[in-house]
Protein backbone atom coordinates (compact mmCIF):
# COMPACT_ATOMS: atom_id res chain seq x y z
CA UNK A 1 0.00 0.00 0.00
CA UNK A 2 1.03 3.65 -0.03
CA UNK A 3 3.27 4.93 2.30
CA UNK A 4 5.17 8.08 3.30
CA UNK A 5 8.46 8.18 5.50
CA UNK A 6 9.24 11.19 6.72
CA UNK A 7 12.77 12.81 8.38
CA UNK A 8 12.50 11.69 12.42
CA UNK A 9 12.12 15.37 14.65
CA UNK A 10 12.32 17.19 16.68
CA UNK A 11 14.89 19.28 14.14
CA UNK A 12 16.20 22.76 15.84
CA UNK A 13 18.16 24.89 14.13
CA UNK A 14 19.31 29.05 14.33
CA UNK A 15 17.90 31.52 12.57
CA UNK A 16 18.91 31.70 9.17
CA UNK A 17 20.14 28.06 8.75
CA UNK A 18 19.29 26.21 5.67
CA UNK A 19 16.71 23.78 6.20
CA UNK A 20 16.12 20.45 4.93
CA UNK A 21 13.10 17.72 6.01
CA UNK A 22 13.39 14.35 3.99
CA UNK A 23 10.33 12.79 3.10
CA UNK A 24 10.27 9.38 0.49
CA UNK A 25 7.23 7.23 -0.59
CA UNK A 26 5.81 4.18 -1.55
CA UNK A 27 3.50 4.37 -4.27
CA UNK A 28 1.65 2.59 -7.17
CA UNK A 29 1.32 4.72 -10.33
CA UNK A 30 2.09 8.89 -9.86
CA UNK A 31 0.73 10.23 -6.80
CA UNK A 32 0.58 13.78 -6.09
CA UNK A 33 2.96 14.80 -3.09
CA UNK A 34 2.12 17.71 -0.76
CA UNK A 35 3.95 19.68 2.42
CA UNK A 36 1.67 20.05 4.99
CA UNK A 37 2.46 22.54 8.12
CA UNK A 38 1.05 23.28 11.09
CA UNK A 39 1.88 26.24 13.64
CA UNK A 40 0.99 25.65 17.26
CA UNK A 41 -2.71 25.56 18.68
CA UNK A 42 -3.82 25.32 14.66
CA UNK A 43 -4.85 22.89 11.94
CA UNK A 44 -2.79 21.87 9.28
CA UNK A 45 -2.31 24.48 6.08
CA UNK A 46 -1.09 23.11 2.48
CA UNK A 47 1.96 24.95 2.16
CA UNK A 48 2.88 23.61 -1.20
CA UNK A 49 2.46 20.13 -3.41
CA UNK A 50 3.32 18.83 -6.80
CA UNK A 51 1.02 16.57 -9.21
CA UNK A 52 3.57 15.48 -11.33
CA UNK A 53 7.24 14.28 -11.65
CA UNK A 54 10.02 16.95 -11.52
CA UNK A 55 7.51 19.59 -10.59
CA UNK A 56 8.39 21.98 -8.34
CA UNK A 57 6.16 23.31 -5.35
CA UNK A 58 7.34 26.79 -3.69
CA UNK A 59 5.38 29.02 -0.92
CA UNK A 60 6.49 31.40 1.89
CA UNK A 61 10.44 30.44 0.32
CA UNK A 62 9.96 26.97 0.91
CA UNK A 63 10.65 24.32 -1.92
CA UNK A 64 10.35 20.84 -2.73
CA UNK A 65 10.87 18.85 -6.30
CA UNK A 66 8.90 15.46 -6.83
CA UNK A 67 11.66 13.58 -7.23
CA UNK A 68 10.53 9.66 -9.16
CA UNK A 69 13.48 8.25 -9.36
CA UNK A 70 14.92 8.49 -5.42
CA UNK A 71 11.18 8.46 -4.63
CA UNK A 72 11.38 11.60 -2.41
CA UNK A 73 9.95 14.67 -2.21
CA UNK A 74 12.23 16.42 0.61
CA UNK A 75 11.04 20.46 1.78
CA UNK A 76 13.78 23.02 1.80
CA UNK A 77 14.35 26.43 2.67
CA UNK A 78 17.17 28.43 2.49
CA UNK A 79 17.37 30.55 5.23
CA UNK A 80 14.74 30.01 8.22
CA UNK A 81 12.68 32.22 10.39
CA UNK A 82 11.81 31.48 14.02
CA UNK A 83 8.27 32.22 12.37
CA UNK A 84 8.90 28.77 10.35
CA UNK A 85 8.82 26.83 13.68
CA UNK A 86 5.99 24.58 13.18
CA UNK A 87 5.35 20.78 12.85
CA UNK A 88 5.60 19.85 8.85
CA UNK A 89 4.26 16.77 7.27
CA UNK A 90 4.65 15.20 4.39
CA UNK A 91 1.21 13.58 2.56
CA UNK A 92 0.89 11.61 -0.69
CA UNK A 93 -2.71 11.19 -2.59
CA UNK A 94 -3.47 10.24 -6.07
CA UNK A 95 -6.09 11.08 -8.80
CA UNK A 96 -9.56 8.96 -7.87
CA UNK A 97 -8.56 7.91 -4.28
CA UNK A 98 -9.59 10.67 -2.14
CA UNK A 99 -7.59 9.47 1.16
CA UNK A 100 -4.29 11.27 1.75
CA UNK A 101 -1.58 9.27 3.70
CA UNK A 102 0.47 11.58 5.45
CA UNK A 103 4.03 11.02 6.97
CA UNK A 104 4.12 11.71 10.86
CA UNK A 105 5.14 14.73 10.92
CA UNK A 106 8.82 16.92 11.80
CA UNK A 107 8.23 19.37 14.68
CA UNK A 108 10.59 22.32 13.43
CA UNK A 109 11.96 25.06 16.36
CA UNK A 110 13.76 27.96 15.07
CA UNK A 111 15.70 29.73 18.20
CA UNK A 112 16.75 33.62 17.37
CA UNK B 1 -18.13 28.88 4.36
CA UNK B 2 -14.71 31.09 3.52
CA UNK B 3 -12.93 28.05 5.97
CA UNK B 4 -13.62 24.68 7.21
CA UNK B 5 -15.04 25.69 10.61
CA UNK B 6 -15.15 23.54 13.29
CA UNK B 7 -16.77 23.87 16.92
CA UNK B 8 -16.29 23.94 19.47
CA UNK B 9 -12.40 24.92 19.81
CA UNK B 10 -11.42 23.13 23.01
CA UNK B 11 -13.74 20.68 25.08
CA UNK B 12 -13.21 19.41 28.52
CA UNK B 13 -15.80 16.18 29.31
CA UNK B 14 -15.96 14.26 31.96
CA UNK B 15 -14.97 10.12 31.44
CA UNK B 16 -17.91 8.17 30.55
CA UNK B 17 -19.97 11.11 29.02
CA UNK B 18 -20.79 11.34 25.25
CA UNK B 19 -19.69 14.17 23.09
CA UNK B 20 -20.60 15.70 20.01
CA UNK B 21 -18.17 17.57 17.71
CA UNK B 22 -19.02 19.50 14.76
CA UNK B 23 -18.04 20.14 11.34
CA UNK B 24 -18.90 22.85 8.60
CA UNK B 25 -17.09 22.48 5.72
CA UNK B 26 -15.90 24.72 2.68
CA UNK B 27 -19.00 25.40 0.59
CA UNK B 28 -19.22 23.56 -2.36
CA UNK B 29 -16.91 20.77 -0.79
CA UNK B 30 -18.67 17.71 -1.20
CA UNK B 31 -16.14 15.37 0.72
CA UNK B 32 -15.52 15.61 4.22
CA UNK B 33 -13.00 14.14 6.39
CA UNK B 34 -12.19 13.62 10.08
CA UNK B 35 -8.56 12.66 11.37
CA UNK B 36 -7.49 12.66 15.27
CA UNK B 37 -4.01 13.94 16.38
CA UNK B 38 -3.39 12.62 19.66
CA UNK B 39 -0.31 14.40 21.65
CA UNK B 40 2.98 13.97 19.80
CA UNK B 41 1.52 11.73 16.83
CA UNK B 42 0.68 12.31 13.25
CA UNK B 43 -2.62 11.95 12.06
CA UNK B 44 -5.16 9.05 12.07
CA UNK B 45 -7.91 8.78 9.12
CA UNK B 46 -11.02 8.39 11.04
CA UNK B 47 -14.22 8.30 8.15
CA UNK B 48 -14.27 10.29 5.18
CA UNK B 49 -17.91 11.30 3.38
CA UNK B 50 -18.19 11.79 -0.35
CA UNK B 51 -21.83 13.34 -1.33
CA UNK B 52 -24.51 10.92 -1.21
CA UNK B 53 -22.24 7.67 -1.47
CA UNK B 54 -22.01 5.58 1.77
CA UNK B 55 -18.91 6.35 4.22
CA UNK B 56 -15.96 5.21 4.09
CA UNK B 57 -15.22 4.39 8.07
CA UNK B 58 -12.38 2.18 7.99
CA UNK B 59 -10.48 4.20 10.11
CA UNK B 60 -13.05 4.57 13.35
CA UNK B 61 -11.22 3.16 15.93
CA UNK B 62 -14.25 1.56 17.95
CA UNK B 63 -18.15 1.26 18.04
CA UNK B 64 -18.23 4.22 20.36
CA UNK B 65 -17.61 6.77 17.14
CA UNK B 66 -19.89 7.45 15.14
CA UNK B 67 -20.35 10.29 11.96
CA UNK B 68 -22.76 11.89 10.32
CA UNK B 69 -23.39 14.27 7.21
CA UNK B 70 -26.80 15.85 6.93
CA UNK B 71 -28.15 17.68 4.07
CA UNK B 72 -24.46 17.39 2.11
CA UNK B 73 -23.04 19.79 4.85
CA UNK B 74 -22.16 19.72 8.17
CA UNK B 75 -21.25 16.41 9.83
CA UNK B 76 -21.39 15.89 13.41
CA UNK B 77 -18.67 13.18 15.15
CA UNK B 78 -20.07 11.47 18.20
CA UNK B 79 -17.86 9.93 20.86
CA UNK B 80 -20.15 7.79 23.46
CA UNK B 81 -18.42 6.76 26.74
CA UNK B 82 -15.56 8.83 26.00
CA UNK B 83 -12.40 7.26 27.70
CA UNK B 84 -9.04 9.08 28.15
CA UNK B 85 -7.30 7.80 25.39
CA UNK B 86 -9.65 9.29 23.75
CA UNK B 87 -7.99 12.72 24.53
CA UNK B 88 -6.66 14.19 21.25
CA UNK B 89 -7.13 17.21 18.50
CA UNK B 90 -10.03 15.87 15.64
CA UNK B 91 -9.30 17.69 12.89
CA UNK B 92 -11.54 17.62 9.95
CA UNK B 93 -11.39 18.80 6.27
CA UNK B 94 -13.08 19.10 2.89
CA UNK B 95 -12.62 18.98 -0.84
CA UNK B 96 -13.96 19.31 -4.57
CA UNK B 97 -15.25 15.58 -4.98
CA UNK B 98 -12.64 13.33 -6.51
CA UNK B 99 -10.02 16.16 -6.49
CA UNK B 100 -8.93 15.66 -2.54
CA UNK B 101 -6.45 12.80 -3.67
CA UNK B 102 -4.85 14.93 -6.27
CA UNK B 103 -5.05 18.71 -5.29
CA UNK B 104 -4.77 18.15 -1.40
CA UNK B 105 -7.64 18.96 1.33
CA UNK B 106 -8.50 22.24 3.37
CA UNK B 107 -8.31 21.48 7.19
CA UNK B 108 -10.07 23.37 10.08
CA UNK B 109 -8.31 24.69 13.14
CA UNK B 110 -9.45 21.52 14.86
CA UNK B 111 -11.34 20.72 18.29
CA UNK B 112 -9.14 19.69 21.26
CA UNK B 113 -10.70 17.34 23.38
CA UNK B 114 -9.65 16.24 26.69
CA UNK B 115 -10.92 13.98 28.72
CA UNK B 116 -10.60 13.99 32.87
Amino acid sequence: GNSVTQMEGPVTLSEEAFLTINCTYTATGYPSLFWYVQYPGEGLQLLLKATKADDKGSNKGFEATYRKETTSFHLEKGSVQVSDSAVYFCALGQRGAQKLVFGQGTRLTINP
Amino acid sequence: GAGVSQSPSNKVTEKGKDVELRCDPISGHTALYWYRQSLGQGLEFLIYFQGNSAPDKSGLPSDRFSAERTGGSVSTLTIQRTQQEDSAVYLCASSLALAGGEYGYTFGSGTRLTVV
